[in-house]
């Protein structure tokens, strides 16, 4: 079974820009996480979608968004780049609902310049 | 203000002693509580969940324990290898959060041959 699959792998970007990354999840995997990872704040929760729909919702500001698709497959994007926006983007789908470990992605490195 | 806490600095022992590991946290109560093994430049990979009415939690070579009381949790890993090197990370997931877990700052352990 394929795993967690986040395109692209690295990105650059400069400031003002927005991007857009992509997850697919694990086949019949419906829920799908993102994560933030930087070194000075550690992994902090972005969203999650469940069936198309935004389940929970982190403290990041409107810039940062995303959207569930009908198989699963899932994008953020952030708008506005900002340079603290440089950060490994980490996508996790789990089965179902809650009290299921998280199955993550290998990310998406975003450099803002 | 809710914190979650695991040693910053690096945990360096020998192969074959047993490396324990600590998540600390406050004005927290949480459903469940996991750890995660992050290599670098990869995503985090899950290896135990211990819900808030179990006190310990074995899987080969890791074992977990969970006190509601303290607020803390302890990660084993006996007989380390050096290919247990890696960062550490726990993660708790409140009632009613689905999939949204908070992470602690994690833990790198080193098991020098």
């Amino acid at each position: 079974k394929a795993g967690v699959t986040q395109t692209p792998r690295y990105l650059i970007k400069t400031r003002g820009q927005q991007v857009t990354l992509s997850c697919s999840p694990i086949s019949g995997h419906r829920s799908v996480s993102w994560y933030q990872q930087t070194p000075g704040q550690g992994l902090q929760f972005l969203f999650e979608y469940f069936s198309e729909t935004q389940r929970n919702k982190g403290n990041f500001p409107g810039r940062f968004s995303g959207r569930q698709f009908s198989n699963s497959r899932s994008e953020m994007n952030v708008s506005t780049l900002e340079l603290g926006d440089s950060a490994l983007y980490l996508c996790a789908s789990s089965l179902s609902g809650a009290r299921e470990k998280l199955f993550f992605g290998s990310g998406t490195q975003l450099s803002v310049l | 203000s809710q914190k979650i806490e695991q040693n910053s600095e690096a945990l360096n022992i020998q192969e074959g002693k047993t490396a324990t590991l600590t998540c600390n946290y406050t004005n927290y109560s949480p459903a469940y509580l996991q750890w995660y093994r992050q290599d670098p430049g990869r995503g985090p990979v899950f290896l135990l969940l211990i819900r808030e009415n179990e006190k310990e939690k074995r899987k080969e070579r890791l074992k977990v324990t969970f006190d509601t009381t303290l607020k803390q949790s302890l990660f084993h890993i006996t007989a380390s290898q050096p290919a247990d090197s890696a960062t550490y990370l726990c993660a708790l997931r409140l009632n009613n959060a689905g999939n949204m877990l908070t992470f602690g700052g994690g833990t790198r352990l080193m098991v020098k041959p």
